[in-house]
């Protein structure tokens, strides 16, 4: 069975730090990595994706892929109480539905 | 550019009453769709997909059922619920790769 692991948290930083989230995956054939938002109450919201091994930037977020070790994650700079959110994890893999496997989200909380 | 909606954005329903739940998609043509399940504090449960109209696949299988009976509405059903349907729904859509962009949701209470 595809899994996909995050750390529930929550994981306090303070207004201005870096967050780091992390995400680990079982389906070597994985594909495509991908990080959504959430806020309470709202619907799942696209933040970036990443298929190559390495860094992706954009903007304040940075995703990065090892898929040697099956990782994926998620760097905020300068995390603002804005981005107080849960973060999903989701992993694609060889399959002609598109279809997502999501993790179970780790709960960002940022201190002004 | 590509909206999907969805509604109601809130129900309450009685246990062993029916459900259907309507999802639409605008500024897209034959996307794939995607129905979830969130329960409370809980993950992405995903319920059924589409890759085209009337090709429905059921990923668990529950007293829920799915229909796709035009290009861009998707639509979740059920005859009879239980207290276990009750649960943040979503539907997104993708366009055949990669990413998943997700309608606004309905929150479903069955009491």
């Amino acid at each position: 069975q595809k899994e996909v692991e995050q750390n529930s948290g929550p994981l306090s930083v303070p207004e201005g730090a870096i967050a780091s989230l992390n995400c680990t995956y079982s389906d070597r054939g994985s594909q495509s990595f991908f990080w959504y938002r959430q806020y309470s109450g709202k619907s799942p919201e696209l933040i970036m994706f990443i298929y190559s091994n390495g860094d992706k930037e954009d903007g304040r977020f940075t995703a990065q892929l090892n898929k040697a070790s099956q990782y994926v994650s998620l760097l905020i700079r300068d995390s603002q109480p804005s981005d107080s959110a849960t973060y999903l994890c989701a992993v694609k893999g060889d399959n002609a539905g598109n279809m997502l496997t999501f993790g179970g989200g780790t709960r960002l909380m940022v201190k002004p | 550019s590509q909206t999907i909606h969805q509604w109601p954005a809130t129900l309450v329903q009685p246990v062993g009453s029916p459900l259907s739940l309507e999802c639409t998609v605008e500024g897209t043509s034959n996307p794939n769709l995607y129905w979830y399940r969130q329960a409370a504090g809980r993950g992405l449960q995903l319920l059924f997909y589409s890759v085209g109209i009337g090709q429905i696949s059921s990923e668990v299988p529950q007293n829920l059922s799915a229909s796709r009976p035009q290009d861009r509405q998707f639509i979740l059903s059920s005859k009879k619920l239980l207290l276990s349907d009750s649960g943040f729904y979503l539907c997104a859509w993708s366009p055949g790769y990669n990413e998943q962009f997700f309608g606004p949701g309905t929150r479903l209470t069955v009491l």
